[in-house]
C-alpha cells in the first residue's frame, strides 16, 4: 500500500444517517488534511492537523467531526448532514518543517492527495 | 491576500503536441511555493511539478515544465508531446510563506487531448 488512500469511495447516505470517511498515509507525514470539492467551486480546505493536533478549522459546520488518532490515520465522521454537503471529499498529508530557517523557505511542503470519497447526501 | 487565477475553463490540445495552462498568482509574500496538480475523472489530485519563489531556474518533472515568471506573477504550465491520458482538470495552487499550511488552489483548467 503506497500514498494516500481513502475509504470508502462512494457513499450515498441520507439526513439522519451517522458515517465515517477514512484516510491513511504510507508516506511517514506529519500532517493531514480534509478538502471539500463542491461542483464549480475551488477546494475548500476543512481542517488540518498537525503532530495529532488540530491546528486550522476553517469554519466547518459542526455536523462535519475529524479525529486523527494517529499520524497516519484521520477520520472524517458525519452527522445530519444537508443535500447541498453532497462533493468530493479529498484527504491529503504534507511533511511540516518546524524549524525557522526552513519554515521561512517552508511553502515548498507538497501535499499528496488521496484519491477522495465521493458523497450524496440525499 | 493570496489569489490564483486560471483564465482558461477549457482547452484543447492535439496528441503529440505542447500545451500551456496559464496560472497568475497574487501575494505579498516574498517566500512562497507554486504548484501543480492533475485531476483525472477518478477524482485523484496528483502533484505533477513544484516552484519556489526563489528558484532561479525553471522546474520541471518529465514532460511537465513551469515557466516561471516572477516579475509579471505567472507560473505557467507547459505539457510537451501531450497524451491521450493527459485529459484532466489541472490546477495551480500557491503556498505562502507563513505556517497556516493553507493551499490557495485555483478554479482549474480542463484540457482535452484530441487523437
Amino acid at each position: 500500500e503506497t500514498g494516500v488512500t481513502q475509504t470508502p469511495r462512494h457513499l450515498v447516505m441520507g439526513m439522519t444517517n451517522k458515517k465515517s470517511l477514512k484516510c491513511e498515509q504510507h508516506l511517514g507525514h506529519n500532517a493531514m488534511y480534509w478538502y471539500k470539492q463542491s461542483a464549480k467551486k475551488p477546494l475548500e480546505l476543512m481542517f488540518v492537523y498537525s503532530l495529532e493536533e488540530r491546528v486550522e478549522n476553517n469554519s466547518v459546520p459542526s455536523r462535519f467531526s475529524p479525529e486523527c488518532p494517529n499520524s497516519s490515520h484521520l477520520f472524517l465522521h458525519l452527522h445530519t448532514l444537508q443535500p447541498e454537503d453532497s462533493a468530493l471529499y479529498l484527504c491529503a498529508s504534507s511533511q511540516e518543517s518546524f524549524t525557522w530557517a526552513e519554515t521561512s523557505r517552508g511553502s515548498q511542503e507538497t501535499q499528496y492527495f488521496g484519491p477522495g470519497t465521493r458523497l450524496l447526501v440525499l | 491576500a493570496q489569489k490564483i487565477t486560471q483564465t482558461q475553463p477549457g482547452m484543447f490540445v492535439q496528441e503529440k503536441e505542447a500545451v500551456t495552462l496559464d496560472c497568475t498568482y497574487d501575494t505579498s509574500d516574498q517566500s512562497y511555493g507554486l504548484f501543480w496538480y492533475k485531476q483525472p475523472s477518478s477524482g485523484e489530485m496528483i502533484f505533477l511539478i513544484y516552484q519556489g519563489s526563489y528558484d532561479e531556474q525553471n522546474a520541471t518533472e518529465g514532460r511537465y515544465s513551469l515557466n516561471f515568471q516572477k516579475a509579471r506573477k505567472s507560473a505557467n504550465l507547459v505539457i510537451s508531446a501531450s497524451q491521450l491520458g493527459d485529459s484532466a482538470m489541472y490546477f495551480c495552487a500557491m503556498r505562502g510563506e507563513d505556517s497556516s499550511y493553507k493551499l490557495i488552489f485555483g478554479s482549474g483548467t480542463r484540457l482535452l487531448v484530441r487523437p
